[in-house]
């Protein structure tokens, strides 16, 4: 069964950072694309940034680029976001994601 | 990038009604479409993916179909249960989702 833990979320000040962590099991990891989506209070899904297999590609949605850097380590299953600079607009939780999403997400709150 | 529309944005219905959610791909994904509910506060569930193969443990009154760039999620009798939003997503060119259904009391 697939399983994504998702945490690292909290409140942080406009401009400051958070890294967001997501354990996987359940699957072979090092033979999926990961990614990380969003969803602000009230609003719809959103992807925010993706990772291939190995590591080499990276792609993020226009609104987080030169903010956000996604990274990931095999061999410990785990998938991460980097988030810099945030804003109030970043304010939402956070799912890691496969294909599918599969976790409870983990909430970041960018609030002076 | 390929675009998700979901129709309606809202559905009022009662008790024991069929309801059906439809999303449209803006180019053809064939089935590589998943369908969630999501309940306030909740993070979504997955009910079913490859357009028509529900989860485990997800009740058989609903079901999907379609393939290529019309899809439809459908529920046989509304239970109290199901108000819900519900998103479709496409897993074809990474990940894309709809707009979401909200599912209410009429």
């Amino acid at each position: 069964e697939v399983q994504l833990v998702e945490s690292g979320g909290g409140l942080v000040q406009p401009g400051g950072s958070l890294r967001l962590s997501c354990a996987a099991s359940g699957f072979i990891f090092d033979t999926y694309w990961m990614y990380w989506v969003r969803q602000a209070p009230g609003k719809g899904l959103e992807w925010v940034a993706t990772i291939n297999q190995g590591g080499s590609e990276k792609l993020y949605v226009d609104s987080v680029k030169g903010r956000f850097a996604i990274f990931r380590d095999n061999g410990k299953n785990s998938v991460h976001l980097q988030m810099d600079s945030l804003r109030a607009e970043d304010t939402a939780v956070y799912y890691c994601a496969t294909w599918r999403l599969g976790g409870q997400g983990t909430m970041v709150t960018v609030s002076s | 990038d390929i675009q998700m529309t979901q129709s309606p944005s809202t559905l009022s219905a009662s008790i024991g009604d069929r309801v059906t959610i439809t999303c449209r791909a803006s180019q053809n994904i064939s089935s590589w479409l998943a369908w969630y509910q999501q309940k306030p506060g909740k993070a979504p569930k997955l009910l079913m993916s490859k357009a028509s193969t529900l989860e485990s443990g997800v009740p058989s009154r609903f079901s999907g179909s379609g393939s290529g760039t019309e899809f439809t999620l459908a529920i046989s009798s509304l239970q109290p249960d199901d108000f819900a939003t519900y998103y479709c997503q496409q897993y074809l060119n990474f990940l894309t989702f709809g707009g979401g259904t909200n599912v209410e009391i009429k």
